[in-house]
């Protein structure tokens, strides 16, 4: 099972700040299988980036996803009041589990 | 519109059994796409269940849920479930529906459910 780590756990920045979030896998797999999600309080998570840099339609092109096995990083070029909340990855490049990461809360300073 | 739509909040005791459900709707084929479920317990993250292909009912679990849930699926109702046959405490948390954007197995959620609340306590 691939274990995914993301760092750092709380990211406290301002409003009009860049965002970087980092998610370690334990074992290489390709880039093509990486997604980012938000998660805000009392809502189900959404897709932001699917295939490590793909925003999933309708995402503003603020966020951006980079990186290949084992590393990869979400960045919020200029946050905006509505993104702060949870972020999670997850990797569905090798078989089942496809495990997600423990979450990195972006919140405001 | 894609949507998923869950079955409503339960509340159950230790020893019980439940079957919790998600229907699909507002896309062709619902046979053809992966439906996965996801849990989230109070205040943590998520963690992957396992998820079902309707048109086979094939089904893939993550170890840690292996032989603690089942999921199937109705086709003819366009409707996937979740269910345990001896609810433990440990259960209690937020359960996500989430249909998978690939035909293939390995693939992302794109679209989700609301979630279903399950409560287990004496």
């Amino acid at each position: 099972e691939i274990v995914l780590t993301q760092s750092p756990g709380t990211l406290s920045l301002s409003p009009g700040e860049r965002a970087t979030l980092s998610c370690r896998a334990s074992q290489f797999f390709s880039s093509a299988y990486l997604a980012w999600y938000q998660q805000k309080p009392g809502q189900a998570p959404r897709l932001l980036i699917y295939g490590a840099s793909t925003r999933a339609t309708g995402i503003p092109d603020r966020f951006s996803g980079s990186g290949s096995g084992p590393d990869f990083t979400l960045t919020i070029s200029r946050l905006e009041p509505e993104d702060f909340a949870v972020y999670y990855c997850q990797q569905y490049g090798s078989s089942p589990p496809f495990t997600f990461g423990p979450g990195t809360k972006v919140d405001i300073k | 519109e894609v949507q998923l739509v869950q079955s409503g909040p339960e509340v159950t005791k230790p020893g019980e059994s439940l079957k919790i459900s998600c229907k699909g709707s507002g896309y062709n084929s619902f046979s053809t796409y992966w439906i996965g479920w996801v849990r989230q317990r109070p205040g943590k993250g998520l963690e992957w269940v396992g998820i079902i292909y309707p048109a086979d009912s094939d089904t893939r679990y993550s170890p840690s849920f292996q032989d603690q849930v089942t999921i199937s699926v109705d086709k003819s109702t366009s409707t996937v479930y979740l269910q345990w046959s001896s609810l433990k405490a440990s259960d209690t948390a937020m359960y996500y529906c989430a249909r998978q954007a690939e035909v293939e197995p390995a693939s992302h959620f794109d679209y989700w459910g609301q979630g279903t609340l399950v409560t287990v306590s004496s």
